[in-house]
């Protein structure tokens, strides 16, 4: 079974609207991390949200949240206000075994999603 | 500061030649990581290094190698490559401190094509 599945090959956004590109995972660790990357077509990963396990809060980093449902197992990434730059990429990834004193620097990617905000 | 620097950029090589990515991290920053990105399989994560021991391996053949040096640069090696070696590879670089939110920080890949 896929770790990270990312269910939308696609999006379309209308510029200053706001998008949420869906995230679901799977584990059996009771403490893990989640992360949203955007890779623009020059190819670099650009970090954008990180979520841990056992945080309470959903995380937000400026236009960009992560809506953390644990029970569901998802992690969508919430854009506010789209860009004509954020049309990239965007990946969902997950690191397992977070409470291994940060020794699991391994990441697991979904598929991607990629966004295309129109003016 | 300046980022994560992956050379060369581009590179184009023929089956069964070998070839030797190097990947500068972030000054300061211990763990460099490496992954293979293809259109069919996505992103893979290949290995990883921190004070120049291997802590992670991903699912490759023996065929894919790395190392990482006392200043923490790193470079992976493929030998006798394959048409399907075809790839961007892409090097990470982070803290590894204790319980860090622990961003991995992407330099912009190396893109290898074999002929």
């Amino acid at each position: 079974a896929q770790k990270i599945t990312q269910t939308q090959p696609g999006m379309f956004v209308q510029e200053k609207e706001a998008v949420t590109l869906d995230c679901t995972y799977d584990t059996s660790d009771q403490s893990y991390g989640l992360f949203w990357y955007k890779q623009p077509s020059s190819g670099e990963m650009i970090f954008l949200i990180y979520q841990g396990s056992y945080d309470e809060q959903n995380a937000t980093e400026g236009r960009y949240s992560l809506n953390f449902q644990k029970a569901r197992k998802s992690a969508n990434l919430v854009i506010s206000a789209s860009q004509l730059g954020d049309s990239a990429m965007y990946f969902c990834a997950m690191r397992e075994g977070e409470d291994s004193g940060g020794s699991n620097y391994k990441l697991t990617f979904g598929k991607g999603t990629l966004l295309t905000v129109n003016p | 500061k300046a980022g994560v620097t992956q050379t060369p950029r581009y590179l184009i090589k023929t089956r069964g030649q070998q070839v030797t990515l190097s990947c500068s991290p972030i000054s300061g920053h211990r763990s460099v990581s490496w992954y293979q990105q293809t259109p069919g399989q996505g992103l893979q994560f290949l290995f990883e290094y921190f004070s120049e021991t291997q802590r992670n391996k991903g699912n490759f053949p023996g065929r894919f190698s790395g190392r990482q040096f006392s200043n923490s640069r790193s470079e992976m090696n493929v030998s006798t490559l394959e048409l399907g070696d075809s790839a961007l590879y892409l090097c990470a670089s982070s803290l590894a401190w204790l319980r860090s939110p622990g961003e991995l920080f992407f330099g912009e890949g190396s893109r290898l094509t074999v002929l």
